[in-house]
Formats: C-alpha cells, structure tokens, sequence
C-alpha cells in the first residue's frame, strides 16, 4: 500500500500470550490509527497515537510509534480470545488527507 | 457514540446493474468517506467528502461516482456495475478529518453477478 502496510498478515497465539504487530509507511503522518475489526462489523477505533507521542497506552493495549523509521507497532499484552480480530493500522499522509488503510493482520488467539 | 448507518446490508446486481448504496451519519461530523474491503487488500478509499456539496476522489476511483447531498448524507453511485466490484462497502465519518477518529457503518456487502 501506498500509504501503510503491516508486515504481517496472519498470526496465531495462545491465550496468555503477548504479540506485536507493525505497521510501516511511506508518506510522513501526523497520527497513525489502530482499528480492529470483528467478523461482520465496521472496523472501530482501538488506539491513536500522535506524531508528537512515541508511545499510547490503553488497557492491555499498547501502540508505539517512530516518525524517523516511519513505522508504529500495536502490542496486546496477556491476550485473550476475545482479542481475536483483524487489526488495521491507517495512516492521514500529514495534510489531514484522508485515511489510508494497511492490509490489516488477522489475530487468532486460542485458547 | 457516532452512528453511521449504511443501506442496504446486502445487494445483488446483474453485470450493468445500476447500483446506489447510502450512507447517514447523525453525529454533525464534516466528513464522510467511502472505502471498499477486498481480502488481501485491506480497505481502500473511493472517494471522500469535506462536506455538501464537496467530493474527493480515492484512490479507486474507477467505476465509481458519489454524491454528498447533505452534511448526513452521502451517497456511491455505481452506474454500469461490473463482477470486479462485487465486495464489502463500508461508509465512514469523522468530525475534523484524518487526524481524527473514523466511526464506520456496518458495511454493505455488493454481489455483482
């Protein structure tokens, strides 16, 4: 993608586990969004974490991010079943564009 | 919470089919964005808004028109459909733009046969 990419597409784990998922683009940003989407619905809105930040926490959520390598990761610490989804990062091309999507990883975590 | 609703869920064409899916947002927010999810390809932009009256054009554009006849409304026009289309559509919104967060519909699923 022009605009963000995940270098994975698909990931496995068991529950308990911790994972990491990374997400690099090519065009300068402004914020990069973490969505997560679950089977059959819209993608909603976990994380966003701005140019100025290098690093968000929300729960057992954690999203970093490097401007000087353009990339961002999204951690799940101690993942659960229920954190089973697609995961999406986005990026806005730093001009207030509109957002551009990565291919997204597909998480399973099993039990 | 922002609410995007899409119509209709789910629609079947035939190949030339005109086709038009709705978007209503009832939260105020300036932008409106249509994207198309394809398997292995994440969601693409089609076109977006900055508000009525105004559209932007995605980054798969071709094959696609839209309209955004009020500040809730926005609409994606398929004139002459064709199978290359057939995926899911989702409608989003944002209040400020793409620094922002996106409240998306819950997706239109077009089957073009």
């Amino acid at each position: 993608s022009q605009w963000g990419e995940e270098n994975l597409q698909a990931l496995s784990i068991q529950e308990g586990e911790d994972v990491t998922m990374n997400c690099s683009y090519k065009t300068y940003t402004t914020v990069v969004h973490w969505y997560r989407q679950d089977s059959g619905r819209g993608p909603a809105l976990i994380i966003l974490i701005r140019s100025n930040e290098r690093e968000k926490r929300s729960g057992r959520l954690r999203a970093t991010l490097d401007t000087s390598s353009q990339s961002s990761s999204l951690s799940i610490t101690a993942a659960q079943c229920e954190d089973t989804a697609v995961y999406f990062c986005a990026t806005d091309g730093g001009n207030n564009n509109a957002p551009r999507f990565g291919a997204g990883t597909k998480l399973t975590v099993k039990p | 919470e922002a609410a995007v609703t899409q119509s209709p869920r789910n629609k079947v064409t035939v190949t030339g089919g005109n086709v038009t899916l709705s978007c209503r947002q009832t939260n105020s927010h300036n932008y409106m964005y249509w994207y198309r999810q394809d398997t292995g390809h994440g969601l693409r932009l089609i076109h977006y808004s900055y508000g009525a009256g105004n559209l932007q054009i995605g980054d798969v554009p071709d094959g696609y028109k839209a309209t955004r006849t009020t500040q809730e409304d926005f609409f994606l026009l398929l004139e002459l459909a064709s199978p290359s289309q057939t995926s899911l559509y989702f409608c989003a919104s944002s209040d400020t733009g793409a620094g922002e967060r996106l409240f998306f519909g819950h997706g239109t699923k077009l089957s073009v046969l």
